[in-house]
């Protein structure tokens, strides 16, 4: 069964804490994953890209485990304007080259102060 | 500002009524998609076209109709709705659909359908 799975939260931190968040995918061999943020009441945005190597930007690190088949998103130093929630985006397997992005339902995060 | 547009931004129309929405994308793509996106429920993929050729989700009903005059234009045609269709539709379009494994998404504001 193809699905992307990801704890839905809501993660309330208070500001400058570090949070991570996990995601489990099923099915992929593709290279690449994606973390997508979401505002309240907005359409999603591209946040990282997720290679083997892993992805820093900042206070953002993405990290994937091809072998237990999660992508994890950290954030140090969390900022009120972190508040989002945090899609996860795998692009899972649909027939012979073929691949379908697939996104999780969101983790919420609240940055309180 | 996005390069992806969608109208109507709200849109109540009753279960009889035949109503479309529209999505224009500035960003010079070939592939352009429609998503569902319910409360409590992940992205749902409904339709994709890329280069004029369609695929879609078999699970959608065909209540929903899309069409794709251009690269740059989608529209998605309503009738006779249903009050679970009430969603947030999102636009979305992408360099390449072939690509998109190792592309970007780029969504439009998404049109807020409420059936009653």
């Amino acid at each position: 069964r193809k699905e992307v799975e990801q704890d839905p939260g809501p993660f309330n931190v208070p500001e400058g804490a570090t949070v991570a968040f996990n995601c489990t995918y099923s099915n992929s061999a593709s290279q690449s994953f994606f973390w997508y943020r979401q505002d309240c009441r907005k359409e999603p945005k591209l946040l990282m890209s997720v290679y083997s190597s892993g992805n820093e930007d900042g206070r953002f690190t993405a990290q994937l485990n091809r072998a237990s088949q999660y992508i994890s998103l950290l954030i140090r130093d969390s900022k009120l304007s972190d508040s989002a929630t945090y899609l996860c985006v795998a692009p899972l397997r649909e027939g012979a080259g073929s691949y379908q992005l697939t996104f999780g339902k969101g983790t919420k995060l609240s940055v309180i102060p | 500002e996005t390069g992806v547009t969608q109208t109507p931004r709200h849109l109540v129309m009753g279960m009889t009524n035949k109503k479309s929405l529209k999505c224009e994308q500035h960003l010079g793509h070939n592939a352009m998609y429609w998503y569902k996106q319910s409360a409590k429920k992940p992205l749902e993929l409904m339709f994709v076209y890329s280069l004029e050729e369609r695929v879609e989700n078999n699970s959608v009903p065909s209540r929903f109709s899309p069409e794709c005059p251009n690269s740059s234009h989608l529209f998605l045609h309503l009738h006779t709705l249903q009050p679970e269709d009430s969603a947030l539709y999102l636009c979305a379009s992408s360099q390449d659909r072939k690509a998109v494994p190792g592309g970007e998404l780029f969504f439009g504001e998404g049109s807020r359908l409420t059936v009653l």
